[in-house]
């Protein structure tokens, strides 16, 4: 069965590391998106990429950034973790933008904790 | 601006009781679809219901209708003779055609026995 994979699932590290987040999915996707989620604030988009090559930033790319080199991956850098980028992650998918029905599917998140 | 509301930080429902989750949106696109997800403890984002703007009829996923009023622009997820599993996370959100979704901040559900 196709799927989206995450790795690590849970990662600890300090103030001022890089740290890079996997997303693996075999859906076969051109869209794949990395989100945070805080309390309050539902999932905000960090950032997206709709085919190799090309990624794009969401609106809280600050302090992020991503890279897509083939279809399957995705992954997310944290150049220098900050105590506000702890959080939970989610890595996400979906065939192309051009209909409203196609659904995002998810990987299982990330839960980072900058000390 | 928000693009999705969802007025309800917390919402208690009797076991076997029905539950209206809240959700409003802002578009001025005619072409867009309204999704709910769900989200156990356990983390993971579940796919529950999609209705399309052009959909007549009130989309319907087993225990799980939506119910659409495109005049006010909203799209309330009614859920059915609730059961303690779905206490959860409950994540409204938009998409408009060539357009990334847009998420609500979330409504927790919360099943009393």
């Amino acid at each position: 069965d196709a799927e989206i994979t995450q790795s690590p699932r849970h990662k600890i590290t300090e103030t001022g590391r890089q740290v890079t987040l996997a997303c693996h999915q075999t859906w076969n996707h051109n869209n794949m998106f990395w989100y945070r989620q805080d309390l309050g604030h539902g999932l905000r988009l960090i950032h997206y990429s709709y085919g190799v090559q090309d990624t794009n930033k969401g609106e809280v790319s600050d302090g992020y950034s991503v890279s897509r080199s083939n279809t399957e991956d995705l992954p997310l850098t944290l150049e220098s973790a900050a105590s506000s980028q702890t959080s939970v992650y989610f890595c996400a998918s979906s065939e192309y933008s051009g209909r409203t029905d196609n659904e995002q599917f998810f990987g299982p998140g990330t839960r980072l904790t900058v000390l | 601006a928000q693009k999705i509301t969802q007025t309800q930080p917390g919402m208690f429902v009797q076991e076997k009781e029905a539950v209206t989750l809240d959700c409003t949106y802002d578009t001025s696109d005619q072409s867009y679809g309204l999704f709910w997800y769900k989200q156990p403890s356990s983390g993971e984002m579940i796919f529950l219901i999609y209705q399309g703007s052009y959909d007549e009829q009130n989309a319907t996923e087993g225990r799980y209708s939506l119910n659409f009023q495109k005049a006010r622009k909203s799209a309330n997820l009614v859920i059915s003779a609730s059961q303690l599993g779905d206490s959860a996370m409950y994540f409204c959100a938009m998409r408009e055609e060539w357009q990334n979704f847009v998420f609500g901040p979330g409504t927790r559900l919360s099943v009393l026995p």
